[in-house]
């Protein structure tokens, strides 16, 4: 397996726009979940996806924010409108189930100007 | 809250000397914690897990403890070499969930 495939790898957008950054899993896994990593906080978890399902999404900061896995081999994470507060790492992880090692993606830099 | 905390300052050790990183959890006890480790521009890759009835974890060079009484895990990197530099994060599995909560991380040095 190819490990966790994220796109793109970097996005540069102007205010105002929409973003959708892509996600596929690791084949098997049925657990996934959306990150955002910056210098100030760190590594936060903003939604997690078990068997296709969202479980929890009190980490995403606001409604521009959604996500969605329509099958087990693919998710979005969406933000419209963008701000330039939104440029950060993004994330995507998947796992085989609780307390199981984390893979994660390259990440997606986001940059909001 | 029930925060997992690392120091956020970069530690920085002769190669040859042991490195010790500490993530510190209040409030709670989680079952289980994890290590990972971070590169520039990359993501997160697993090291290790010990599980709260665990004291003591190894693989290779690595060690991790999991003191309940201290709230604290300690990581150790032992003969550390300047390959080992990189950014360590700590993850606390959160009870009856799938989800992983991170600490925010000690970047570590080894310098030749």
């Amino acid at each position: 397996d190819a490990g966790v495939i994220q796109s793109p790898r970097h996005e540069v957008t102007e205010m105002g726009q929409e973003v959708t950054l892509r996600c596929k899993p690791i084949s098997g896994h049925n657990s996934l979940f959306w990150y955002r990593q910056t210098m100030m906080r760190g590594l936060e978890l903003l939604i997690y996806f078990n068997n296709n399902v969202p479980i929890d999404d009190s980490g995403m900061p606001e409604d521009r924010f959604s996500a969605k896995m329509p099958n087990a081999s693919f998710s979005t994470l969406k933000i419209q409108p963008s701000e330039p507060r939104d440029s950060a790492v993004y994330f995507c992880a998947s796992t085989l189930g609780e307390a199981t090692e984390a893979f994660f993606g390259q990440g997606t830099r986001l940059t909001v100007v | 809250s029930q925060k997992i905390e690392q120091n956020s300052e970069a530690l920085n050790i002769q190669e040859g000397k042991t490195a010790t990183l500490t993530c510190n959890y209040t409030n709670y006890s989680p079952a289980y914690l994890q290590w990972y480790r971070q590169d520039p521009g990359r993501g997160p890759v697993f090291l290790l897990l010990i599980r709260e009835n665990e004291k003591e974890k190894r693989k290779e060079r690595l060690k991790v403890t999991f003191d309940t009484t201290l709230k604290q895990s300690l990581f150790h990197i032992t003969a550390s070499q300047p390959a080992d530099s990189a950014t360590y994060l700590c993850a606390r599995g959160v009870a009856g969930t799938y989800k992983y909560i991170f600490g925010t991380g000690t970047r570590l040095k080894v310098l030749a």
